[in-house]
């Protein structure tokens, strides 16, 4: 079945960089824009950006250019998002999350990985 | 930005009863592409309704949605104990991808 695995917690000092991955299994992993979102404690969910596995092609919410980059190997199915710069305010849950039809770009979330948290502190 | 306000806050409701939860877009969502997801505590979100009315595979019809333009609604029509979480609207078809503060649904 369809699944995304993410990678374990994380604890990292302020100015730090957290990659975190996201591992697809159960479907054509080139075929399906790739999300990520992130919920600081107790708060809502915020969008950070996206890529296409197949080309490669990325695209970040305004907030997260120059310090968020996403990354795709298809040769292992996995996507990676790297944050560099790290704030106290990044301490958050990273979720990947799939689109739901091939290529489709205006799609809904319809698969998500479990979550990894990450804390920001000194 | 569309930016989406949703309300109320918080829902207090029994089972069985019916729940409406709102969601109104800052401009017009294009396409109704506007999608639905539900919370539970310590869980990854997951999908219920896409398409402003298209549910998501294994949802109980007992979850509707509705709307086009601003303004959007998710209906629960007999709560059940597992539905009690907190819900977030999304519109996905312009750069960024914005949701909801979310609706809390709790027990009354």
């Amino acid at each position: 079945q369809v699944q995304l695995v993410q990678s374990g917690a994380e604890v990292k000092k302020p100015g730090a960089s957290v990659k975190v991955s996201c591992k697809a299994s159960g479907y054509t992993f080139s075929d399906y824009y790739m999300h990520w979102v992130r919920q600081a404690p107790g708060q809502g969910l915020e969008w950070m950006g996206w890529i296409n596995p197949n080309s490669g092609d990325t695209n970040y919410a305004q907030k997260f250019q120059g310090r968020v980059t996403v990354t795709g190997d298809t040769s292992i199915t996995t996507t990676y998002m790297d944050v560099s710069g790290l704030r106290f305010d990044d301490t958050a849950v990273y979720y990947c999350a799939r689109a739901g039809s091939v290529l489709g770009l205006s799609d809904a979330f319809h698969m998500w990985g479990q979550g990894t948290p990450v804390t920001v502190s000194s | 930005e569309i930016v989406l306000t949703q309300s109320p806050g918080t829902l207090s409701l029994s089972p069985g009863e019916r729940a409406t939860l709102s969601c109104r877009a800052s401009q017009s969502v294009p396409n109704r592409n506007l999608a639905w997801y539900q919370q539970k505590p310590g869980q990854a979100p997951s999908l219920v309704i896409y398409g402003a009315s298209s549910r998501a595979t294994g949802i109980p019809d007992r979850f509707s949605g509705s709307g086009s333009g601003t303004d959007f609604t998710l209906t629960i029509s007999r709560l059940e104990p597992e539905d009690f979480a907190v819900y977030y609207c999304q519109q996905y078809e312009t750069s960024p991808r914005t949701f909801g503060q979310g609706t809390k649904l709790e027990i009354k």
